[in-house]
């Protein structure tokens, strides 16, 4: 079974520029998250999906950040315009729904210079 | 509220027995669950406990539930060299959200 796949693996940025990640979880899950882990920290949940949906997104910068799940499957996660403080690892994860345990991408490391 | 909390740092010495320790608040929490991450991966779920369960045991992890205590621990035996990463304890309210401790780095010594 294919695992959650996430991309780009590294991305390098000036602040105030635009970036998004992209995510394609594993065939099936109805539940995505996108985490954001700083250094040190434990992963903070940005925003849950059940299929196409928004579950939770209390923890979202709405005004620089913005997610989609198209079609219930694929997913993208944008920043705009970037800060030095958005610098972290962007990880993503699917679960079956319910309460199945999820299943983490290996995470995309975002610098803001 | 939803707070994890965990110790910063273990450090055990090969063979030896390692215990990491977590606290957590919600009491609605029907799932608790042990996370490894090893440096540049993303998170390897270990094992998980239902809440009404008081202990797990799975090979050479066993996991012990104060539900009373809100307190959630991972005793790993015989701690091999390999077994050195960040371990997050997570629970998952009813929402299905998962909200994770902060991580106890595990240092194994040979």
């Amino acid at each position: 079974e294919a695992g959650v796949a996430q991309s780009p693996r590294y991305k390098i940025i000036e602040k105030r520029q635009s970036v998004a990640f992209w995510c394609n979880p594993i065939s099936g899950h109805a539940t995505l998250y996108w985490y954001q882990q700083i250094l040190g920290q434990g992963p903070k949940l940005l925003i849950q999906f059940q299929n196409n949906g928004v579950v939770d997104d209390s923890q979202l910068p709405k005004d620089r950040f913005s997610a989609e799940r198209l079609k219930g499957v694929d997913s993208t996660l944008k920043i705009q315009p970037a800060k030095l403080e958005d610098s972290a690892v962007y990880l993503c994860a699917s679960s079956l729904g319910g309460l199945g345990e999820a299943f983490f991408g290996q995470g995309t490391r975002l610098t803001v210079v | 509220g939803e707070d994890v909390e965990q110790s910063l740092f273990l450090s055990v010495r090969e063979g030896d027995s390692s215990v990491i320790n977590c606290t957590y608040t919600d009491s609605s929490s029907t799932y608790l669950y042990w996370y490894k991450q090893e440096p540049g991966a993303g998170l390897q779920l270990l094992t998980y406990i239902f809440s009404n369960m008081d202990m797990k045991q799975d090979q050479r992890l066993t996991v012990l539930l104060n539900k009373k205590d809100k307190h959630l621990s991972l005793r790993i035996a015989d701690t091999q060299t390999g077994d050195s990463a960040i371990y997050f304890c997570a629970e998952n309210n009813a929402g299905n959200m998962l909200t994770f401790g902060g991580g106890t780095r595990l240092m194994v010594k040979p």
